[in-house]
């Protein structure tokens, strides 16, 4: 079975500090995507990542693909409190659309 | 603007009745699925289906069953509700054809359902 560990999964951090969250797997993943997810709601699409090495930016947040394409990385430059939420990596298995989800990152962003 | 509906935000139901969780999306997408999320497990895939009639199980299908008579709708079926099935459940669409609908081939989630079994 394909498991997908996220670390951390639990983050509590002062507004305008960096963070980095982790996507590890021993599986190789034909792409890879983060979503977040706000409290009474169903996760969000934020990037998908597929080419190995693969850097991608949406504003304060950059993301990253493994050579390998088993691991991804999510940093986030200067948070800040609307970026609280729950982070979930997902891996797609052999482009068949069906994803295996990580456990989640829970960031908490202090004013 | 995609968009996928969930029958209710919240349920209670009680041990042994058979409960109907129902998925609404309006993109014409070929693909359902019906997933279950619980704190530290991620969301775990129960079922899915990649056109009209046509189910697969994902990776926990005990308990349950999908209907998919329309292209719209996707229903989730608890034969006879258990406690351990207690959970929040998210119902989310794809397309099989991205490039023609000019979209992503992200998964498209719903609010989900929080689903209490007493």
């Amino acid at each position: 079975t394909q498991l997908l560990e996220q670390s951390p999964q639990f983050l509590s951090i002062q507004e305008g500090e960096n963070l980095t969250v982790y996507c590890n797997s021993s599986s190789v993943f034909s792409s890879l995507q983060w979503y977040r997810q706000e409290p009474g709601e169903g996760p969000v699409l934020l990037v998908t990542v597929v080419t190995g090495g693969e850097v991608k930016k949406l504003k304060r947040l950059t993301f990253q693909f493994g050579d390998a394409r088993k691991d991804s990385s999510l940093h986030i430059t200067a948070a800040q409190p609307g970026d609280t939420g729950l982070y979930l990596c997902a891996g797609e298995r052999d482009s068949s659309y069906k994803l295996i989800f990580g456990s989640g990152t829970r960031l908490l962003v202090r004013p | 603007d995609v968009k996928v509906t969930q029958s209710s935000r919240y349920l209670v139901k009680r041990t042994g009745e058979k409960v109907f969780l129902e998925c609404v999306q309006d993109m014409d997408h070929e693909n359902m699925f019906w997933y279950r999320q619980d704190p530290g497990l991620g969301l775990r895939l129960i079922y899915f289906s990649y056109d009209v009639k046509m189910k697969e199980k994902g990776d926990i299908p005990e308990g349950y069953s999908v209907s998919r008579e329309k292209k719209e709708r996707f229903s989730l079926i608890l034969e006879s509700a258990s406690t351990n099935q207690t959970s929040m459940y998210l119902c989310a669409s794809t397309t099989s054809y991205p490039e023609l609908a000019d979209l992503s081939d992200t998964q498209y989630f719903g609010p989900g359902t929080r689903l209490t079994v007493l």
